[in-house]
């Protein structure tokens, strides 16, 4: 079965840093793109960022460029996104999600979420 | 930036009824388009990808369909399960867009 979940969300304080982690099961997690997505209390879903299943490649969000940053390590089946400079409007749900088999940007599996907090 | 619109933001129907939902894109984006249903509480799940190809596991009353900038996710008869808001997003070009969502509320 096909499993991601997400840890490391919490709370912090404006300017402050935060690492999420998902772990991969149930698929050969290096030929898969990985993404980020998160969702504000009450609003939509709003992409993150995104990263290959070599990890060469990464693209971003304007909202996120320059403060975040993707990656993954293949040989631990683990997605990682390094969150600097966090502000009030970082605050969301945010899930990993793995991209459909040969695409990048349709994203087929989800996990539950992490709650990030960005308050002083 | 691909800006995606939803309409309507709210549909009210009842079970057993014919939900219509529709997406447009500020620009085309070929057939790169999904949808998603998010129920409260739960992550998003794929229904339909590249415009009209149903994900794994999901039903046939649903179904997808439109190219270029104009889609349409139908459900031809409502279940009490399909109650949600639903979700369209492209991926023809970075940044990946959603739409604001269509909440499907029971009448």
């Amino acid at each position: 079965e096909v499993q991601v979940l997400e840890s490391g969300g919490g709370l912090v304080q404006p300017g402050g840093s935060l690492r999420l982690s998902c772990a991969a099961s149930g698929f050969t997690f290096n030929t898969y793109a990985m993404s980020w997505v998160r969702q504000a209390p009450g609003k939509g879903l709003e992409w993150v960022s995104s990263i290959s299943p070599s990890g060469v490649s990464s693209y971003y969000a304007d909202s996120v460029k320059g403060r975040f940053t993707i990656s993954r390590d293949n040989s631990k089946n683990t997605l990682d996104l390094q969150m600097n400079r966090l502000r009030g409007e970082d605050t969301a749900v945010y899930y990993c999600a793995r991209g459909r088999a040969g695409t990048t940007g349709t994203l087929d599996n989800w996990g539950q979420g992490t709650l990030v907090t960005v308050s002083s | 930036e691909i800006v995606l619109t939803q309409s309507p933001a709210t549909l009210s129907l009842s079970p057993g009824e014919r939900a219509t939902l529709s997406c447009g894109a500020s620009q085309s984006v070929n057939s790169f388009l999904a949808w998603y249903q998010q129920k409260p509480g739960q992550a998003p799940r794929l229904l339909i990808y590249d415009a009209s190809n149903r994900a794994t596991g999901i039903p046939a009353r649903f179904s997808g369909s439109g190219s270029g900038t104009d889609f349409t996710l139908t459900i031809s008869s409502l279940e009490p399960e399909d109650f949600a808001v639903y979700y369209c997003q492209h991926r023809s070009n970075w940044p990946l867009t959603f739409g604001g969502g269509t909440r499907v509320e029971v009448k």
